[in-house]
């Protein structure tokens, strides 16, 4: 499993609501990675780090932040949930130093409903 | 930036047969392609991968073909068994992104 936790793996919150998920992984890798998982869509990259407190954006990261303060943990934060954020959320590292090209690994995932 | 189409968006085949799930990808300068398998309420596992040096890559029942020219990759499953029974992505690296973009997914059912 890449040594990978996320929690909470499941929670239900209300509209406008802040939300943090936590990915936090054992093994010391530099790249970390969140995806959102939709029907239809695929997985698709929200943000992703490359080093404490280097991060960048990926294709739909509108409405999410991220933080990366240790090299163990790299949090998302939904700083106003929505309706539209109700999604699977799966965190990933690459096992490389190179990040690209390179495998990635996921995790468990983490189920957020907003209501 | 890199886009990764995936067909089709499902797939059934009878027990037994092959099956075939074909993806295409627009920058020419990716490299790497995996393909993930990812069971009901699971997280997504990769099963295969290739890289742009090489035309095709096999591990027992699966395998997988790239062709450059193209601009595409396949994923190929033969003998299918009812464990086969998931949703599949590809996906494509671009070099010196340090990330992956994945196809639509494609969600295959093994009739018995």
């Amino acid at each position: 499993d890449a040594g990978i936790t996320q929690s909470p793996r499941h929670k239900v919150t209300e509209t406008g609501t802040p939300v943090t998920l936590r990915c936090h992984q054992t093994e010391n890798h530099r790249y970390m990675y969140w995806y959102r998982q939709d029907p239809g869509h695929g997985l698709r990259l929200i943000h992703y780090s490359y080093g404490v407190k280097d991060t960048d954006k990926g294709e739909v990261s509108d409405g999410y932040s991220v933080s990366r303060s240790k090299t163990e943990d790299f949090l998302l934060t939904l700083e106003s949930a929505t309706s539209s954020q109700t999604s699977v959320y799966f965190c990933a590292i690459s096992e490389s130093n190179q990040g690209s090209g390179n495998t990635i690994y996921f995790g468990e995932g983490s189920w957020l409903t907003v209501v | 930036g890199e886009n990764v189409e995936q067909h089709p968006s499902t797939l059934s085949v009878q027990e037994g047969d092959s099956a075939v799930i074909k993806c295409t990808y627009s920058d020419s300068a990716s490299n790497y392609f995996p393909w993930y398998k990812q069971e009901l309420g699971k997280r997504p596992q990769l099963i295969i991968d290739i890289r742009s040096n090489v035309g095709e890559k096999k591990d027992q029942r699966i395998a997988v073909t790239l062709n450059k020219t193209a601009k595409h990759f396949s994923l190929h499953i033969t003998e299918t068994q009812p464990e086969d029974s998931a949703v599949y992505f590809c996906a494509a690296s671009i070099t010196g992104a340090q990330k992956l973009v994945f196809g639509q997914g494609t969600r295959l059912t093994i009739n018995p």
